[in-house]
């Protein structure tokens, strides 16, 4: 299974954009890349994902380097709700379409 | 509320009992995942069951014993568990990427944490 890479925690301040990094060098043609965020005392939850090109939806933004080696997710105001584990995760729908979850960054939002 | 409900929550157990946990889910997903969180570790993915079926399974000891009668439900039987069993147990459910085509996300539960003592 191709691997990511992710920081283990980074701090924000509340209201301030975050970017939220993320390396894949081997990844293959046909796996996504998928990010999902865990609460406190919650299930993860699905935040965002893409193949090639950028993506947005309500909750985050996806930029996605030319060359898919790496990914940033872009929280644009972050809020004390966004403190979580981020997971950086890519999903090779060629095969069962499992996710392999690594250790995440520990996002801290500071008032 | 995420569509999938994992019961008990909360669950303590001895070594030599017999308990299940179950999963189910009401978003017409055809896939549906067992995972275990142990704390300060990454989750790990135990099994994978697609239109009913198991395609994948983790190396998971037998004392685990996945069940999943309809696509709806998923169980997970648990007998003769160790300590180091104790976790959180996370419970999916996605459309089968291989049947759509398409990596569309999975929903999960709250999880089921169990103790074994």
């Amino acid at each position: 299974d191709a691997k990511t890479t992710q920081p283990n925690s980074m701090e924000s301040n509340e209201e301030e954009p975050v970017h939220l990094p993320c390396n894949h060098s081997t990844i293959s043609g046909t796996d996504y890349i998928h990010w999902y965020r865990q609460l406190p005392s919650q299930g993860p939850e699905y935040v965002i994902h893409g193949l090639t090109s950028n993506v947005n939806n309500r909750m985050a933004s996806l930029a996605i380097a030319e060359d898919r080696k790496s990914s940033t997710l872009i929280l644009h105001r972050a809020t004390l709700r966004d403190a979580a584990v981020y997971y950086c995760i890519l999903r090779d729908v060629g095969n069962t379409g499992k996710l392999i979850f690594g250790q995440g960054t520990t996002l801290q939002v500071k008032p | 509320e995420t569509g999938v409900t994992q019961t008990p929550r909360h669950l303590v157990m001895g070594m030599t009992n017999k308990k299940s946990l179950k999963c189910e889910q009401h978003l017409g997903h055809n896939a549906m995942y067992w995972y275990k969180q142990s704390a300060k570790k990454p989750l790990e993915l135990m099994f994978v069951y697609s239109l009913e079926e198991r395609v994948e399974n983790n190396s998971v000891p037998s004392r685990f014993s996945p069940e999943c009668p309809n696509s709806s439900h998923l169980f997970l039987h648990l007998h003769t568990l160790q300590p180091e069993d104790s976790a959180l147990y996370l419970c999916a459910s996605s459309q089968d990427p291989l049947a759509s085509g398409r990596a569309g996300e999975l929903f999960f539960g709250e999880g089921s944490r169990l103790t074994v003592l």
